[in-house]
């Protein structure tokens, strides 16, 4: 079993849609979680950081943490097509030494069309 | 992003080399990661350093010596690779201690072993 893991997509919006981002973790006492988008090519942005159940917004990202449920989403709305990238969801799991170790999943591949 | 450098942004090595990759973060950070990203595969964390000291080694092979002389600067020291480890490096920069705080990447080194 996959300790983060993602959807790998591709998934596919039309341009102003919603588009819904999911990613679960195996370890319940995963403390802190991570978005990060990244182009094609380039480096892996920060996006988002979530730290209790529920949700935290900022603009047009809303990041959805449910740590019964063990997961995390992040929902893009009015998704535009320079929103096309790879998401990488990253988890701090439970330390067995450190606890800066962040845990990324595969990614999904987002595409918005115009 | 002038945050965290990384040098050189490309790389070509035969497998009897040694090379050296850099990293610069301008964010007054204590801890430095080292992360490997090939394709089609989730990001590697291979070093921690947090307050100068290193306090991860994820199983890295001794061909790849970090080393970090302050909490700016951190380096990567290759010598004698395979060519499976081409991949992207990628440099990450975080405030210091035990809560994971969220990372910044810098642009990251394309790496070619031929």
């Amino acid at each position: 079993q996959k300790e983060v893991e993602q959807n790998s997509g591709p998934l596919s919006v039309p341009e102003g849609a919603i588009a819904s981002l999911n990613c679960t973790y195996s370890d319940r006492g995963s403390q802190s979680f991570f978005w990060y988008r990244q182009y094609s090519g380039k480096s892996p942005e920060l996006i988002m950081s979530i730290y209790s159940n529920g949700d935290k917004e900022d603009g047009r990202f809303t990041a959805q943490l449910n740590k019964a449920s063990q997961y995390v989403s992040l929902l893009i709305r009015d998704s535009q097509p320079s929103d096309s990238a790879t998401y990488l969801c990253a988890v701090s799991l439970r330390p067995s030494g450190s606890a800066r170790q962040l845990t990324f999943g595969s990614g999904t591949q987002l595409t918005v069309l115009p | 992003e002038t945050g965290v450098t990384q040098t050189p942004r490309h790389l070509v090595m035969g497998m009897t080399n040694k090379k050296s990759l850099k990293c610069e973060q301008h964010l007054g950070h204590n801890a430095m990661y080292w992360y490997k990203q090939s394709a089609k595969k989730p990001l590697e964390l291979m070093f921690v350093y947090n307050f100068k000291e290193q306090t991860e080694n994820n199983s890295v092979p001794s061909r790849f010596s970090p080393e970090c002389p302050n909490s700016s600067h951190l380096f990567l020291h290759l010598h004698t690779l395979q060519p499976e480890d081409s991949a992207l490096y990628l440099c990450a920069s975080s405030q210091g201690g035990r809560v994971p705080y969220e990372q910044y990447f810098g642009p990251g080194t394309r790496l070619t072993v031929t």
